[in-house]
């Protein structure tokens, strides 16, 4: 089976600040995407940054960052900086390439709240 | 460009009504997929289309249904309303489909309240 996990419901980061947002997966597929999105309240979902599977080095988008750890499973999420408008739920999720669709599997999310 | 457009962005209906979404992706975009969202479940995935035909679908009803025109717009339908189906629906559209690599953008999506 697939599944996302994050297991930090609730986060708070000082303003300018780093953090990190953790993510596991556990797949057999041997090729996959890993995504994070952000979901402030008004509800969209804001694509952040991207890393597949096969990929050598970790993705970084700006202040966000991909910790890719292949062999344990982990895409953790690195937000340098934190600015208050970081404040939001943070979304890990993967797809699988061999299934040849683009479903995406989510993670429960991790809120994150930036102190002025 | 202009992003993915979901209408209505809210909707009220009653229990055992049936309600119809409507999502317009990215121009260009041929992929559509449609997310449901709520605080016990989280995000869970029920359809995905391309070119007018569904690829892949979700562990939901048959009362959840859905379809995608020429022109890429999609709709979703949902027939006799249980107060379970109140819900921030989000359609997302990708480019191509079918490839995991594949980033999808979402809409603002319509928050069903079924009474």
């Amino acid at each position: 089976a697939q599944k996302i996990t994050q297991t930090q419901p609730g986060m708070f980061v000082q303003e300018k600040e780093a953090v990190t947002l953790d993510c596991t997966y556990d797949t057999s597929d041997p090729s996959y995407g890993l995504f994070w999105y952000k979901q402030p309240s008004s509800g969209e979902m804001i694509f952040l940054i991207y890393q597949g599977s096969y990929d050598q080095q970790n993705a970084t988008e700006g202040r966000y960052s991909l910790n890719f750890q292949k062999a344990r499973k982990s895409a953790n999420l690195v937000i340098s900086a934190s600015q208050l408008g970081d404040s939001a739920m943070y979304f890990c999720a993967m797809s699988p390439l061999s299934s040849n669709t683009g479903k995406l599997i989510f993670g429960q999310g991790t809120t994150l709240q930036v102190k002025p | 460009k202009a992003g993915v457009t979901q209408t209505p962005r809210y909707l009220i209906k009653t229990r055992g009504q049936q309600v119809t979404l409507s999502c317009s992706p990215i121009s260009g975009h041929r992929s559509v997929s449609w997310y449901q969202q709520t605080p016990g479940q989280g995000l869970q995935f029920l359809f995905e289309y391309f070119s007018e035909t569904q690829r892949n679908k979700g562990n939901f009803p048959g009362r959840f249904s859905g379809r995608q025109f020429s022109n890429s717009r999609s709709e979703m339908n949902v027939s006799t309303l249980e107060l379970g189906d109140s819900a921030l629906y989000l359609c997302a559209s990708s480019p191509i489909q079918g490839a995991g690599t594949d980033t999808q953008y979402f809409g603002p999506g319509t928050r069903l309240t079924v009474l």
